[in-house]
């Protein structure tokens, strides 16, 4: 298998405050990472794609002020949840794409938004 | 649009056998995947399936019927840590991950 490493794994702020998530994948490069969310109990939604070095394609409904994706290098993809609310208390996890047949999930981070 | 069927929970018995069915029906195929999610974790990748047929690993199985739209897991020789959620997830012509919403595996002693 492949490393994809998610960073932090759960993190409680401030309501109005932001908080960045960070994915990197550890052995491989990746063209392509993925974000999703999960609420308890539900299938992951996936958020948006992130591609290197170009804009992230967000999926209907997703707000991109709100969810500020940037994959500045071929190893790492941030997603940074600005003026977050209770509402936005959530599973997040990554996906980085190491072939289009093979894809690594990071081990997610927990956002508790008090 | 595009549609990707699990039933929501199951229950086994240690050392027993089960079958997750998982349907679709998709804008395009590029192959099935199975996934195991423990609660509160990130999902683990347990097979991929193009081609129609049988697929083997180790005491997981995963099948696949292209013309039918449908796969299953199998799991043999259950344990008690299988208990977990199952994901089924087929990419689509863009190269993209349609979800189920996930089998919830109950396994007793």
């Amino acid at each position: 298998g492949a490393v994809v490493s998610q960073h932090p794994s759960w993190v409680i702020c401030k309501s109005g405050t932001s908080v960045k998530i960070e994915c990197r994948s550890l052995d491989f490069q990746a063209t392509t990472m993925f974000w999703y969310r999960q609420f308890p109990k539900q299938s992951l939604m996936l958020m948006a794609t992130s591609n290197e070095g170009s804009k992230a394609t967000y999926e209907q409904g997703v707000e991109k002020d709100k969810f500020l994706i940037n994959h500045a290098s071929l190893t790492l993809s941030t997603l940074t949840v600005t003026s977050a609310h209770p509402e936005d208390s959530s599973f997040y996890i990554c996906s980085a794409r190491k072939r289009e047949t093979e894809a690594f999930f990071g081990q997610g981070t927990r956002l508790t938004v008090v | 649009g595009q549609n990707i069927d699990q039933p929501t929970e199951m229950t086994a018995t240690e050392g027993a056998i089960v079958q997750i069915n998982c349907t679709y029906q998709t804008s395009g195929f590029n192959g099935l995947f199975w996934y195991q999610q423990h609660a509160g974790e990130a999902p683990t990748f347990l097979s991929y399936n193009v081609l129609d047929g049988l697929e083997e690993k180790g005491r997981f199985s995963s099948f696949l019927s292209r013309s039918k739209g449908y796969s299953y897991l199998l799991l043999k020789e259950l344990q008690m840590k299988d208990s977990a959620s199952y994901l089924c997830a087929v990419m689509d012509s863009n190269y993209q991950l349609i979800w189920g919403a996930g089998t919830k595996l109950i396994i007793k002693p």
